[in-house]
C-alpha cells in the first residue's frame, strides 16, 4: 500500500506570493491533518479534515486555508507569504480519524520564503 | 489549552537503556501517543497509551499515569539508529490531529 505523498517537496517563494500545497493520503484514510515544523515552534497542527469537513483547526492566522476533496486529497494554502513561513509542511493521514489512530506522516514540503 | 512538556536533549551510549520524560496539560484526555523522527525524515508512530501502565513493543516500551499526567518512553539495548528526536503528543479534541511536545533529541555515542 503507497504511504501519504505530497507535493511538492520543495518550493522557494518570495514573500507576499501564495502557495498551495498537496497531500495525497493512503487509499482508505478520510482524515487529514496538517502541520508546521520549525526549529522554535516544533511540530504544530494547522488543521484536519475529514470527509471534506475541517473539523479541527490550530492557532494560525486565516492566510491559512486548506480543503479536502471527495477522494480524500487535500490542499492547504498560503497566502501573502511571510519570512516566517519558511517551514516544513508535513500532511498525515488515519484511517478514521478517532484518538487512537495512528497519525501516518508523507514526507514533507520544505517552504522556504525568501 | 493543551502543554506538553519533555526534555530537549538526552545523551546515551550503545547498550544502554535512556528513559524520556513528558508532563502534560489538556482539557480533556484521549491519550498519550510517541512519535520518532530522524533529521530530515517524517515523523514515525511508536506507541499509544490510553490506560495506566507500561506497554512493550520490542525493545521499546511506553508508560503513562493518568493521576500524574505523566507518561515515558523507555529505549532499551540502545542502537545509533536510536539517534533521532522523540516527541509525545496528545489527541486535539478528540481526533486523531495530535498536539505535540517540542521534542527531545537523543543522541546515541559508541
Amino acid at each position: 500500500k503507497a504511504g501519504v505523498t505530497q507535493t511538492p517537496r520543495y518550493l522557494i517563494k518570495t514573500r507576499g506570493q501564495q502557495v498551495t500545497l498537496s497531500c495525497s493520503p493512503i487509499s482508505g484514510h478520510r482524515s487529514v491533518s496538517w502541520y508546521q515544523q520549525t526549529p522554535g515552534q516544533g511540530l504544530q497542527f494547522l488543521f484536519e479534515y475529514f470527509s471534506e469537513t475541517q473539523r479541527n483547526k490550530g492557532n494560525f492566522p486565516g492566510r491559512f486555508s486548506g480543503r479536502q476533496f471527495s477522494n480524500s486529497r487535500s490542499e492547504m494554502n498560503v497566502s501573502t507569504l511571510e519570512l516566517g513561513d519558511s517551514a516544513l509542511y508535513l500532511c498525515a493521514s488515519s484511517l478514521t480519524g478517532r484518538p487512537d489512530n495512528e497519525q501516518f506522516f508523507g514526507p514533507g514540503t520544505r517552504l522556504t520564503v525568501l | 489549552g493543551q502543554s506538553l512538556e519533555q526534555p530537549s536533549e538526552v545523551t546515551a551510549v550503545e547498550g544502554a537503556i535512556v528513559q524520556i520524560n513528558c508532563t502534560y496539560q489538556t482539557s480533556g484526555f484521549y491519550g498519550l501517543s510517541w512519535y520518532q523522527q530522524h533529521d530530515g525524515g517524517a515523523p514515525t508512530f511508536l506507541s499509544y497509551n490510553a490506560l495506566d501502565g507500561l506497554e512493550e513493543t520490542g525493545r521499546f516500551s511506553s508508560f503513562l499515569s493518568r493521576s500524574d499526567s505523566y507518561g515515558y518512553l523507555l529505549l532499551q539495548e540502545l542502537q545509533m539508529k536510536d539517534s533521532a528526536s522523540y516527541f509525545c503528543a496528545v489527541p486535539h479534541r478528540g481526533y486523531s490531529t495530535l498536539t505535540f511536545g517540542k521534542g527531545t533529541m537523543l543522541l546515541v555515542s559508541p
